[in-house]
C-alpha cells in the first residue's frame, strides 16, 4: 500500500514571500513520480509540478520548485514570489509506474496575505 | 479546448436512490478515472476506465459502478445510496497517466 501525509493542515504567507509546502510518503516501489497539485474554491485539481522518481534533478516550473529527497521520502513544495492567487488547497500525489491510481495526502490550506 | 467536462454540478438525492454522474474528458484523452473528495479530505480513486475496460478499482463497495464509451466518456453510478456517499465526485482524464491528469471541477452530491 502507498501513503501521503501532509502534516500542515493550513499555513499563510504574506505576498511576495516564499513558502514551502511538506509532503512525505511510502512505496515500496522504486519507480513512481509524485504531483503537487492545486485546488481553489472553484474545486478544479490544477497540475502544478511533477517529478520522476528515477530523476535525481529536483523539478522548476516558473515560481514553483520542488526538493525531492529520495531516500527520506520526503517531496516538498517552494512557491516563491508568492501571489494572491496562490491561495488554495495544496495536495501531494503519488503514482506508481504501471499502477496509475493517484494516492493524494490530506492537504495544505495556503492562504496568501495582501 | 475545453478540458474534463462533468455533470451536473450539484445534485441533491435522498437515501436509497440512485445517481448517474457524467464525464466528457479532455479532447484526445482516452483514460478516465474517478475520485470521491470528502469534505475536507484528499480525493480517493475509485476506480479507472481504458478502451471501456475498468482497468483498476479503490476500496469502494459494488454500489460504485461506472461505464466509458467509445468516445471516451464515462458514467459513473451509485445505487443505494447513503449519507456518507455526500462528497465530490471528481473525474480525471489522461492520455498518458505518467504525465499526470486533467480534472474537471467535480459534481457535488448531497444525500439527505
Amino acid at each position: 500500500a502507498q501513503t501521503v501525509t501532509q502534516s500542515q493542515p493550513e499555513m499563510s504567507v504574506q505576498e511576495a514571500e516564499t513558502v514551502t509546502l511538506s509532503c512525505t510518503y511510502d512505496t515500496s516501489e522504486n519507480n513512481y513520480y509524485l504531483f503537487w497539485y492545486k485546488q481553489p474554491p472553484s474545486r478544479q485539481m490544477i497540475l502544478v509540478i511533477r517529478q520522476e522518481a528515477y530523476k535525481q534533478q529536483n523539478a522548476t516550473e516558473n515560481r514553483f520548485s520542488v526538493n525531492f529527497q529520495k531516500a527520506a521520502k520526503s517531496f516538498s513544495l517552494k512557491i516563491s514570489d508568492s501571489q494572491l492567487g496562490d491561495t488554495a488547497m495544496y495536495f501531494c500525489a503519488l503514482s506508481n509506474f504501471g499502477n496509475e491510481k493517484l494516492t493524494f495526502g490530506t492537504g495544505t490550506r495556503l492562504t496568501i496575505i495582501p | 479546448d475545453a478540458g474534463v467536462t462533468q455533470s451536473p454540478t450539484h445534485l441533491i438525492k435522498t437515501r436509497g436512490q440512485q445517481v448517474t454522474l457524467r464525464c466528457s474528458p479532455k479532447s484526445g484523452h482516452d483514460t478516465v478515472s474517478w475520485y470521491q473528495q470528502a469534505l475536507g479530505q484528499g480525493p480517493q480513486f475509485i476506480f479507472q476506465y481504458y478502451e471501456e475496460e475498468e482497468r483498476q478499482r479503490g476500496n469502494f463497495p459494488d454500489r460504485f459502478s461506472g461505464h466509458q464509451f467509445p468516445n471516451y466518456s464515462s458514467e459513473l453510478n451509485v445505487n443505494a445510496l447513503l449519507l456518507g456517499d455526500s462528497a465530490l465526485y471528481l473525474c480525471a482524464s489522461s492520455l498518458d497517466p505518467a504525465y499526470g491528469y486533467t480534472f474537471g471541477s467535480g459534481t457535488r452530491l448531497t444525500v439527505v
